[in-house]
């Protein structure tokens, strides 16, 4: 069965860089999340989308941004990057209504230097 | 507020017996609940979930156990196997109109002695 496909799946920047990364949901899912990840912590909420919109944010700083294109991939964007900003980056999948199953992607981690 | 893990808490098991995995969850408002099974380096893969119109799920091998009254979930793995050693996280939703939200709670470690 196809899963969530992030990419890329390792990152390395340098400090003040600006990095992308990539989501596709699983066919079908028209809700995507995503959650950052620092070593020995639980995954913390950044956004999520519903059908192209937002639908909530959550401790997403405001250097980084997040939209959700009309195939429903989605793309996380920061930019200034900082130290800080090393850590692993999930997305996950839905299918629309609210309370059902989540699915998530083998994450980036993205290397900040 | 938010439940955010800043250490984590580990349970070691020996093989073939049973582990219990204890999550406290921050929104009494939350009515969806599930438990994830993480690797190291992977993503969070689900393991069984719960509505809180429920107060006890079964699946293969494991047991969701939800005590709304004390905001706690328990994940109950019979005949623990090596490879269920992993990270475990509870994450609780509430169906608010518009809002898609899953909060994660402090992981639990769970290390499976031979």
């Amino acid at each position: 069965a196809a899963g969530v496909i992030q990419s890329p799946r390792h990152l390395i920047k340098e400090k003040r860089e600006t990095a992308t990364l990539k989501c596709y949901p699983i066919p079908r899912h028209d809700t995507v999340y995503w959650y950052q990840q620092g070593p020995g912590q639980d995954p913390q909420f950044l956004i999520s989308f519903y059908e192209k919109m937002q639908s909530d944010k959550g401790s997403i700083p405001d250097r980084f941004s997040a939209q959700q294109f009309s195939d429903y991939h989605s793309e996380l964007n920061m930019s200034s990057l900082e130290l800080g900003d090393s850590a692993l980056y999930f997305c996950a999948s839905s299918l629309g209504a609210l309370n059902e199953k989540l699915f998530f992607g083998s994450g980036t981690q993205l290397s900040v230097l | 507020g938010e439940s955010v893990g800043l250490h984590l808490p580990t349970l070691s098991v020996q093989e073939g017996d049973n582990s219990i995995i204890n999550c406290a969850y921050s929104n009494s408002a939350s009515d969806y609940f599930i438990w994830y099974k993480q690797e190291s380096g992977k993503g969070p893969q689900f393991i069984i979930d719960i509505r809180s119109n429920m107060d006890k799920r079964q699946g293969q091998r494991v047991t969701v156990l939800l005590n709304k009254t004390v905001k706690h979930l328990s994940l109950q793995i019979a005949a623990t196997q090596p490879g269920d050693s992993a990270v475990y996280f509870c994450a609780e939703n509430k169906a608010t109109s518009g809002t898609y939200k899953y909060i994660f709670g402090t992981g639990t470690r769970l290390k499976v002695l031979a």
